[in-house]
């Protein structure tokens, strides 16, 4: 079963505009980790966000946020005022417990439109 | 600079052959993982190492090999039993420290492989 679902395989925003990447996750582990990272065509994988399972609040990286809605299983990442150099790949991934592997979702291109 | 180096950036393999990445890290990380990522996919794992000197089958480990005899050192080898080998191979690491969110997995910049 697929764990990590993200729903939109593209996006495009506007520059200075926020725009919103879902992602949906299924685990029956209490303890788990949330990842948010962004592929430029370069090909490196840069982490951008954590989400704890525990976590009260919702993490926050300048202008990435996470909108973390437990009962919904879902982690989306939101990008305030976009920059033409968001234009990237962005993976939704999860990790159940510690130094395990992450599982990965489909991805999301993000083009930024001046 | 701390970090996880990967090489070749890029390699190009005639059908039949074996051929080894390497992955190095000087991080002091525990664990070490490989990915590989077609294109317009997402990452699956190939093969993950806890410890030194110990590793496990990762959903797509068929065709590939690896050895864990160095903390830093997680090479990968692409058999001529892997009937697809072009792609994109991630090589990352981990460590379990206090805090969760620094228990990020953090990655190299990547290997192209193609056969000719």
């Amino acid at each position: 079963a697929q764990k990590i679902t993200q729903t939109q395989p593209g996006m495009f925003v506007q520059e200075k505009e926020a725009v919103t990447l879902d992602c949906t996750y299924d685990t029956s582990d209490p303890s788990y980790g949330l990842f948010w990272y962004k592929q430029p065509s370069s090909g490196e994988m840069i982490f951008l966000i954590y989400q704890g399972s525990y976590d009260q609040q919702n993490a926050t990286e300048g202008r990435y946020s996470l909108n973390f809605q437990k009962a919904r299983k879902s982690a989306n990442l939101v990008i305030s005022a976009s920059q033409l150099g968001d234009s990237a790949m962005y993976f939704c991934a999860m990790r159940e417990g510690r130094n395990t592997p992450l599982v990965f979702g489909k991805g999301t291109r993000l083009s930024v439109i001046a | 600079d701390g970090g996880i180096t990967q090489s070749p950036k890029y390699l190009f393999r005639k059908e039949g052959q074996n051929v080894t990445l390497s992955c190095e890290q000087n991080l002091n990380h525990d664990a070490m993982y490989w990915y590989r990522q077609d294109p317009g996919q997402g990452l699956r794992l190939i093969y993950y190492s806890q410890i030194v000197n110990d590793f496990q089958k990762g959903d797509i480990a068929e065709g590939y090999s690896v050895s864990r005899e160095k903390k830093e050192s997680f090479p990968l080898t692409v058999t001529s039993a892997q009937k697809n080998p072009t792609a994109f191979y991630l090589c990352a690491s981990s460590t379990p420290l206090a805090t969760e969110s620094e228990n990020t997995i953090y990655f190299g910049e990547g290997s192209w492989l193609t056969v000719v």
